[in-house]
């Protein structure tokens, strides 16, 4: 069964201090690894989608890695607005896979 | 691009009654899937479609639960005599195949 585990559960940053989150995975063959942001009350809003061991992705101060075996999501400068719950979600590479398996996310406070 | 919808965004029923939920996806996207989430946790897979047959479902769901979605346009999500486990957010997701999913902004199910 996949399994998506992220950490840690909360972190607290000041304006400009520097993180990493952490989402270990394990999964029949992997087909994505995709990082949503959600705020509170709302639907997960997509970010970024990983394929392969190697593979970055950025987006203004968001920068996403993949290994094998876990991604990252590097926080560079954040500011208050990057306050949010980070969530990671692996999707298997089965024939008709679609469903994705999140973690319970990162819940960051950035503040000013 | 309108975005995913979902209505009601918030319901409020008491034990034993039914509810339905409906979720209108991106136009062009082919595959839809419900996700459960509660306070803490990531999205739960529920069930999910391409076009309008239904693929694959939870074990974990209920048979009280049952989803549908005619024509391959919007789904509806029914939940036969609500337990009070079963209050929670109700996230639809949109795809493209397998590319990454767009989440609508949930139904807020509250069962007292």
């Amino acid at each position: 069964e996949d399994q998506v585990t992220q950490s840690p559960e909360a972190l607290r940053l000041q304006e400009g201090e520097s993180s990493s989150l952490n989402c270990s995975y394990t999964v029949s063959g992997l087909r994505g690894l995709f990082w949503y942001r959600q705020d509170p009350g709302k639907g997960p809003e997509f970010l970024f989608t990983l394929y392969s061991a190697g593979e970055e992705k950025e987006k203004e101060r968001l920068k996403a890695t993949l290994t094998k075996k876990e991604s990252f999501l590097h926080i560079t400068a954040p500011k208050p607005e990057d306050s949010a719950t980070y969530l990671c979600a692996v999707q298997a590479g089965n024939t008709n896979a679609g469903k994705s398996t999140f973690g319970d996310g990162t819940t960051l406070t950035v503040k000013p | 691009d309108t975005g995913v919808s979902q209505n009601p965004r918030h319901k409020i029923t008491k034990r034993g009654q039914n509810v339905t939920f409906r979720c209108d996806p991106i136009s062009e996207h082919n595959r839809l899937y419900w996700y459960r989430q509660t306070l803490g946790q990531g999205p739960e897979f529920l069930t999910y479609f391409q076009n309008e047959a239904q693929l694959e479902k939870s074990r974990l769901l209920s048979d009280r639960f049952s989803a549908e979605r005619p024509k391959g346009s919007f789904s509806t999500l029914e939940i036969q005599r609500t337990e009070q486990g079963d209050s929670a957010m109700y996230l639809c997701a949109s795809s493209l195949f397998y590319n990454e999913q767009f989440f609508g902004p949930g139904t807020r199910l509250t069962v007292l």
